[in-house]
């Protein structure tokens, strides 16, 4: 069971490039959210989806795109990464009012 | 003023001692309440849902004071393997039961 897979796990990103983090849910949540944790701030909620097709802002969505096309599926793009989007990003999905799992993680350096 | 906040530590506390966290909400409109834990390098992952009436679970126990807006959390009989950081959350009925995080107490226990 592999619950919430998050890909790539690792990557350093040149400022200005774009990439794409998938996250992939094997449990049917109808909910999912992208996180980014920073020293000193906790986790702040990037961007989340209640169902498939559909996507919403959280605390911090400038500089990030979403798309949930499929209901296991959430991706987050960055469209030209800045060296302040240099994070850890977890991915993480429920079904409502029930426990959220995470992903592992996804450490990103924009240099 | 963060909608959580938490003394970041960290604890320093030999085996076997109780330690208490406490965490803040500034919100009043939070409905549900929970500690995480996180151990370093990982995902977060629930450690106790808090309740009204105070939960208990082995060697936690968690209180709430929703007039006061204060969150609670006993380690009796501190292991090594508590070493970790701990977070207190709250969800609030609006973003697709938003999570909302505090930054985290780190704990480390020592033999």
């Amino acid at each position: 069971n592999a619950g919430v897979t998050q890909t790539p796990k690792f990557r350093v990103l040149k400022t200005g490039q774009s990439m794409t983090l998938l996250c992939a849910q094997d449990m049917n949540h109808e909910y999912m959210y992208w996180y980014r944790q920073d020293p000193g701030m906790g986790l702040r909620l990037i961007h989340y989806s209640v169902g498939e097709g559909t996507t919403a802002k959280g605390e911090v969505p400038d500089g990030y795109n979403v798309s949930r096309l499929k209901k296991q599926n959430f991706l987050l793009g960055l469209e030209s990464a800045a060296p302040s989007q240099t994070s850890v990003y977890f991915c993480a999905s429920n079904r409502p009012g029930n426990t959220i799992y995470f992903g592992e993680g996804s450490w990103l350096t924009v240099v | 003023r963060k909608e959580v906040e938490q003394d970041p530590g960290p604890f320093n506390v030999p085996e076997g001692a109780t330690v208490a966290f406490n965490c803040t909400y500034s919100n009043s409109a939070s409905q549900s309440f929970f500690w995480y834990r996180q151990d370093c390098r990982k995902e977060p992952k629930l450690l106790m849902s808090v309740y009204s009436s105070g939960n208990e679970d082995g060697r936690f126990t968690a209180q709430l004071n929703r007039a006061s807006q204060y969150i609670s959390l006993l380690i009796r009989d501190s292991k090594l393997s508590d070493s970790a950081t701990y977070l207190c959350v709250v969800r609030k009925q609006e973003y697709g039961n938003k999570l909302v995080f505090g930054a985290g107490t780190i704990l480390r226990v020592k033999s």
